[in-house]
């Protein structure tokens, strides 16, 4: 089945810990995305990035970073300096000319 | 730069009512537009999308949506809900020019049918 992995489902850190963030896909999407969702904030973008090698910061970069180096997948990393980093976090993908997003389910987040 | 104005955060209805959640836009270019729905601890999921051509666009689960251009909206309804319509819907914009990949959300509407 093509679609958009997201591990884990739960995670636990603690304060002041680095913490990466799975995201892999299967449909040979070019752009992919990361999204924060917070109660009565709706989606905010983290990083996107349109190709392989290259990304771009989004509304909330502060905090957070990203790699690239393979098309299928696209981790991020939230650091220590991430100073609210308890949250739900989603990853999506969508094709070059293609229109919208799949996403995957998700990761929550919290920091302890 | 381009944003989306979601002016109800929650919409309660009463079972097989209709009901409209509504969706501004603003943009400098022209745009896709999306409906997502969310539920419990999950991903979202594609309702429907207004690319190009007819205003009126039809979705899942009985769902459609209007793209009116004069007034920047792209207003979600259904004729009669049902309880398993309750969850969290997100409008969603994109720039249609080619290399535009960012996808600008709305803040959400907490949809909450009433038996």
């Amino acid at each position: 089945d093509g679609g958009i992995t997201q591990s884990p489902k739960y995670l636990f850190r603690k304060e002041g810990q680095n913490v990466t963030l799975s995201c892999e896909q299967n449909l040979n999407h070019d752009a992919m995305y990361w999204y924060r969702q917070d109660p009565g904030q709706g989606l905010r973008l983290i990083y996107y990035s349109q190709i392989v090698n290259d990304f771009q910061k989004g509304d909330i970069a502060e905090g957070y970073s990203v790699s690239r180096e393979k098309k299928e997948s696209f981790p991020l990393t939230v650091t220590s300096a991430q100073k609210n980093p308890t949250a739900f976090y989603l990853c999506a993908s969508s094709a070059k000319r293609g229109t919208e997003a799949f996403f995957g389910q998700g990761t929550r987040l919290t920091v302890v | 730069a381009q944003s989306v104005t979601q002016l109800d955060s929650q919409v309660p209805v009463f079972e097989e009512a209709p009901v409209e959640l509504r969706c501004n836009y603003s943009s400098s270019v022209s745009v896709y537009l999306f409906w997502y729905v969310q539920y419990p601890n999950q991903g979202l999921q594609l309702l429907l999308k207004y690319l190009s051509g007819s205003t009126l666009v039809k979705g899942i689960n009985g769902f459609e949506a209007e793209f009116n251009k004069s007034q920047t909206s792209f207003h979600l309804r259904k004729p009669s809900v049902h309880i398993s319509d309750t969850a969290e819907y997100f409008c969603a914009v994109r720039g249609s020019n080619f290399g535009n990949e960012k996808l600008t959300f709305g803040t959400g509407t907490r949809l909450t049918i009433i038996p």
